[in-house]
């Protein structure tokens, strides 16, 4: 079946160090999209790319930092410069254009030990 | 961008009607307007979409204004399943990329048994 897979489910990131979440599809989709949930909070936007090899920045893109070298993976790496890295991350897809669906994967916990 | 803006909060019986409002004023004329709902700890699950039309789907209804800078979700018997956080989002249509796709902060429905 397609879909968008996010690993690892839960992650746990020391001080000073960057971690990579990863995001995959197998839905020839366009666009994705990378969300940060805080607890009992909205999704705010980090970084969106609608084709390969280009992306822009969302309402929150410091401390992050992605890549879009293949259609299908749009990982994120969050850098030792966010200092606040704990929530829930969600990566999302959709085919181009807003009269298609947008499919989430199920989402990376993050935690700082 | 368009903004939306959803209650914080709603309340329902069980096997009751909901009626979810979402005001999107400052949507494009080529703007489809998404509804997705999420649970603790999971992705957001798409809903319903539309364009102009009111439109039917075996989760809900979705009533868009005759301006369309209004919608409303309706739900037409509350089950505590459907007991989640909703979220309303312009999308561009026709031939433009989906671009900055921009979550609010959502309506918690609570059903009552």
């Amino acid at each position: 079946d397609g879909g968008i897979t996010q690993s690892p489910k839960y992650l746990f990131r020391k001080e000073g160090q960057n971690v990579t979440l990863s995001c995959e599809q197998n839905l020839n989709h366009d666009a994705m999209y990378w969300y940060r949930q805080d607890p009992g909070q909205g999704l705010r936007l980090i970084y969106y790319s609608q084709i390969v090899n280009d992306f822009q920045k969302g309402d929150i893109a410091e401390g992050y930092s992605v890549s879009r070298e293949k259609k299908e993976s749009f990982p994120l790496t969050v850098t030792s410069a966010q200092k606040n890295p704990t929530a829930f991350y969600l990566c999302a897809s959709i085919p181009g254009t807003g009269n298609e669906k947008l499919f989430f994967g199920s989402g990376t916990q993050l935690s700082v030990l | 961008d368009a903004k939306t803006t959803q209650p914080n909060s709603m309340e329902s019986n069980e096997e009751e009607p909901v009626h979810l409002p979402c005001n999107h004023s400052t949507i494009s004329g080529t703007d489809y307007i998404h509804w997705y709902r999420q649970l603790p700890s999971q992705g957001p699950e798409y809903v319903i979409h539309g364009l102009t039309s009111n439109v039917n789907n075996r989760m809900a209804s979705l009533a868009i204004a005759e301006d369309r800078k209004s919608s409303t979700l309706i739900l037409h018997r509350a089950t505590l399943r459907d007991a989640a956080v909703y979220y309303c989002i312009p999308a561009p249509g026709g031939s433009s990329n989906t671009g900055k796709l921009i979550f609010g902060q959502g309506t918690t429905l609570q059903v009552k048994p």
